[in-house]
């Protein structure tokens, strides 16, 4: 079956630094959706990618989606306190399927 | 504040016990999720109901039992657990019919379900 793989599995930053994360499946992406969990919290929906190569911003974050529509990564630069947590990316296989399936997550601390 | 509501946030139960967890969308979705979260492990589908037809049923066993009586309420009926089913229990909706996602997930603050 599809797999999502995710790196890294948990990354400590200095506050201030950028930070990356990687998610690489085994299948070709229909799409693909990022989310946030807080500590203690619920997963949050931060974006959807769809077209090959494409690249969206929000403010400090960059999310990419590959020209195969096999890898995505979620790009913050100068990171800050509040955004701890972690980071999961989703990938659905085939158009029309309900079936996200979750990489790991990378947890991500950052040190004040 | 989220539109998916789910009671209790907290449930602990005996293996021989029988417990449901509820969940309610405020978010005229046509499509609802069940899904496990355990610790170092992805958040793994359990069920997913489109227009209040369970459209998947990802291998999970007979001691968990879900219902879908209407579009905003999704029910998680439990007997009979094992420790190894203590995890965070996440309800999930989403705007698309026929099986279909079309768009983004909205989850609910999740069950923690400890089983002793």
């Amino acid at each position: 079956g599809q797999q999502v793989m995710q790196i890294p599995q948990y990354q400590h930053v200095q506050e201030g630094e950028d930070f990356t994360t990687y998610c690489n499946s085994s299948t070709t992406l229909s799409n693909i959706q990022w989310y946030k969990q807080r500590p203690g919290g619920h997963p949050v929906f931060l974006i959807q990618l769809v077209k090959s190569g494409e690249v969206k911003k929000q403010k400090r974050l960059t999310f990419q989606f590959g020209e195969a529509k096999k890898n995505s990564s979620l790009h913050i630069t100068a990171t800050q306190t509040t955004d701890v947590g972690t980071y999961f990316c989703a990938g659905i296989s085939g158009a029309g399927s309900y079936q996200l399936t979750f990489g790991k997550g990378t947890k991500l601390s950052v040190i004040p | 504040e989220t539109g998916v509501t789910q009671t209790p946030r907290h449930l602990v139960m005996g293996m021989t016990n029988k417990k449901s967890l509820k969940c309610e969308q405020h978010l005229g979705h046509n499509a609802m999720y069940w899904y496990k979260q355990s610790a170092k492990k992805p958040l793994e589908l359990m069920f997913v109901y489109s227009l209040e037809e369970r459209v998947e049923n990802n291998s999970v066993p007979s001691r968990f039992s879900p219902e879908c009586p209407n579009s905003s309420h999704l029910f998680l009926h439990l007997h009979t657990l094992q420790p190894e089913d203590s995890a965070l229990y996440l309800c999930a909706s989403s705007q698309g019919g026929a099986g279909v996602v079309t768009g983004e997930l909205f989850f609910g603050e999740g069950s923690r379900l400890t089983v002793l």
